[in-house]
């Protein structure tokens, strides 16, 4: 059963346009939802991260928008570049890490 | 300095083989994971490890055994390997079991089954 829901699964966008990510849980007990970027041939990194406790996090080009009451959380990327073009996986976190399903994101210039 | 090292990069061998990829990190972090990335990027979770003990054992073939010789190391063993095994394998680490500690991934092992 996948604990972290994840759409789209791939994502096309213009350069300096904005991309949306989309991430759904239903275990309220998950107290970390951090965002991995994966480029091609690489292993992923973590990108940001939020706690529940926060509605958003911005850190550059990059905000996490975080919704406790529907269970729900984005990623999204402001200005979009292509050195953006990878792979993005939300997860949570609570005695275990879970991984969304992955979005292979292209930006083209 | 890589932070989590695999060896070898690349392996590619033939059905019925058995194979080990090795990882290391020099984090000084005490929970160290096996993931399998298939073709569509889906990342699943193999195998954890606190301090040498086995944690998370996800619904794996009996035909893959992990190995943590010490808490710096934790290799992969695939017996009797099969066409379905042809992956992306990372190993990752963290300095504790999940909550808000970060993963740290290697490189990747990209096995090809022939």
């Amino acid at each position: 059963q996948q604990q972290v829901k994840q759409s789209p699964q791939s994502l096309i966008v213009q350069k300096g346009g904005i991309s949306i990510i989309n991430c759904a849980y239903e275990n309220t007990a998950f107290d970390y939802f951090p965002w991995y970027q994966q480029f091609p041939g690489k292993g992923p990194a973590l990108l940001i991260a939020i706690r529940p406790d926060v509605s958003e996090k911005k850190e550059g080009r990059f905000t996490i928008s975080f919704n406790k009451s529907a269970k729900q959380f984005s990623l999204h990327i402001m200005d979009s570049q292509p050195g953006d073009s990878a792979t993005y996986f939300c997860a949570a976190t609570g005695n275990q890490f879970y991984f969304g399903t992955g979005t292979s994101l292209t930006v083209i210039p | 300095d890589t932070a989590v090292s695999q060896t070898p990069k690349y392996l590619v061998t033939q059905m019925g083989n058995d194979k080990s990829i090795k990882c290391e990190q020099n984090l000084g972090h005490d929970t160290m994971y096996w993931y399998k990335q298939d073709s569509k990027k889906f990342l699943k979770i193999m195998f954890s490890y606190n301090n040498k003990e086995l944690i998370i054992n996800e619904t794996v073939p009996n035909r893959f055994s992990p190995k943590s010789p010490d808490k710096a190391h934790l290799n992969l063993h695939i017996n009797s390997l099969e066409l379905g095994d042809s992956a992306v394998y990372f190993c990752a680490s963290s300095r504790g079991l999940a909550g808000i500690n970060e993963q740290f991934f290697g490189p990747g092992t990209r096995l090809t089954v022939l």
